[in-house]
This record gives C-alpha cells, structure tokens and sequence, in this order.
C-alpha cells in the first residue's frame, strides 16, 4: 500500500536560512507526489507537485522539492526562509499504478524565527 | 469561482446527536475527498467520490459515519450518533483528475467539530 513519512513533527530554522522539510514515500509504481501548506485556521493550499521530468520542482512563494527515486523521497526545501512562511507542511502521495487516491504525511510544523 | 464552500465552519454537540457536514466543490471538478485531521492522526482521507461515484470508504472509521454526493455540486459526511472521539477539523476537497494525472486538490476552509 502507498504510504508517505514526514520525520519531523517540527522544524525550527532562523530567518534567512535555508529550510528543508523531509518527506519519504512508499508506493508499488511511480509516484506523484504534492505539497500542501495549512496556515493557522485555514485549509490546505497547494504548493507544488512532482509528476515526471526534472528532479527540481519549483512551486509557489519560493518553495522547491526534489525527487529522489533512489532514497524515495522528495523534501521540500527553500533558500531563504521567512517568517511568514511558519506553518504546517504536508507532504502527499498518489500512485499511478493504483486509484485515484492521495495519501498525506502527518504533517511537519515549521517554525521560522526572527 | 468561490472555491471548495464547507459549512458550518464550526459545530458544537453533544453525543448522541446526529451531526451533518456540507461541501460544495469547485464546479467543473470530477473528484471529491472528505478528509478528517487530528493532533494524534494527522489528516486522514475517509471516502472519495469520482463523478458523484463513491470509489473508496474504507477510511470511514466506523458505520457511524455516512457520506453522499447526490449530485456534482454538493457533498454531505454525516455521523450518527456523534462521540467526543469524533472531535476533528473535517476537511472537504474537490480536484479535476485528468488521464496524466495533472492535478491538484483544492482544499475548504474546513469544519472544526466539537462533540461533548
């Protein structure tokens, strides 16, 4: 069965630093993998996706994720963080050789510091 | 387009009562999920729907627990009787699924719901 791992419950990172959020998956066949963002009180917003292609996958307000086959990951990561960019972080799943169905992480809080 | 529209936004009952969530997707979309999260569980996928078709419930914990879509514009997950084990934000999410898989999930603001 297609499953998806988030390591961290949480993440701390200065402002100005690089991020890195990891994400690992399990699936029978080729994977698409997504990241959604949750801010406090709201739902999820979608950030990017992975579906074939390049490795680095550029997505919205400056976030990016590489595919790894080989460590079956695909963290997600960003140059420089900010404070706004503190919130929950999930990472999902769907596996193109079964259903329709998308499987998330349990998510990783990111806190950035000022 | 208003987006995915759940209501209520918040729910506060006791046990024993029956408690109905609503979801209008995003129109034109052919998939609709019912999510559910916790602190403990994180976001779990309860059921989803493809063109108004219910395709997978085994996420729904308990018979307790019902989802309908009797139509492309509207979803209900009802649960009958309600316990306090069913305190969670239920999200509703609608996606256009196409054949190279290009597609992302459209979440609602979601329903935080209290059972006492």
């Amino acid at each position: 069965a297609q499953s998806v791992a988030q390591p961290e419950d949480q993440v701390n990172v200065a402002e100005g630093n690089p991020l890195t959020v990891k994400c690992t998956y399990s699936v029978s066949g080729n994977p698409y993998l997504f990241w959604y963002v949750q801010y406090p009180n709201r739902g999820l917003q979608f950030l990017l996706k992975y579906i074939t292609g390049d490795n680095l996958v550029k997505g919205s307000y400056g976030f990016e994720a590489e595919f790894n086959k080989s460590q079956t990951s695909f963290h997600l990561k960003k140059p420089s963080a900010l404070v706004s960019d503190s919130a929950l972080y999930f990472c999902a799943v769907r596996d193109i050789r079964r259903d329709d169905k998308i499987i998330f992480g349990k998510g990783t809080r990111l806190h950035i510091l000022p | 387009d208003a987006g995915v529209i759940q209501s209520p936004r918040h729910e506060v009952t006791e046990m024993g009562q029956e408690v109905t969530l609503r979801c209008k997707p995003i129109s034109g979309h052919n998939s609709l999920f019912w999510y559910r999260q916790t602190m403990m569980r994180g976001l779990e996928l309860l059921i989803y729907f493809n063109n108004n078709v219910p395709i997978d419930d085994s996420g729904m914990p308990e018979d307790r627990f019902s989802a309908k879509m009797p139509n492309a514009s509207f979803s209900t997950l009802k649960i009958q009787p309600s316990e306090p084990r069913d305190s969670a934000v239920y999200f509703c999410a609608s996606s256009l699924i196409d054949m190279d898989g290009n597609e992302k999930l459209f979440f609602g603001s979601g329903t935080q719901l209290s059972v006492l």
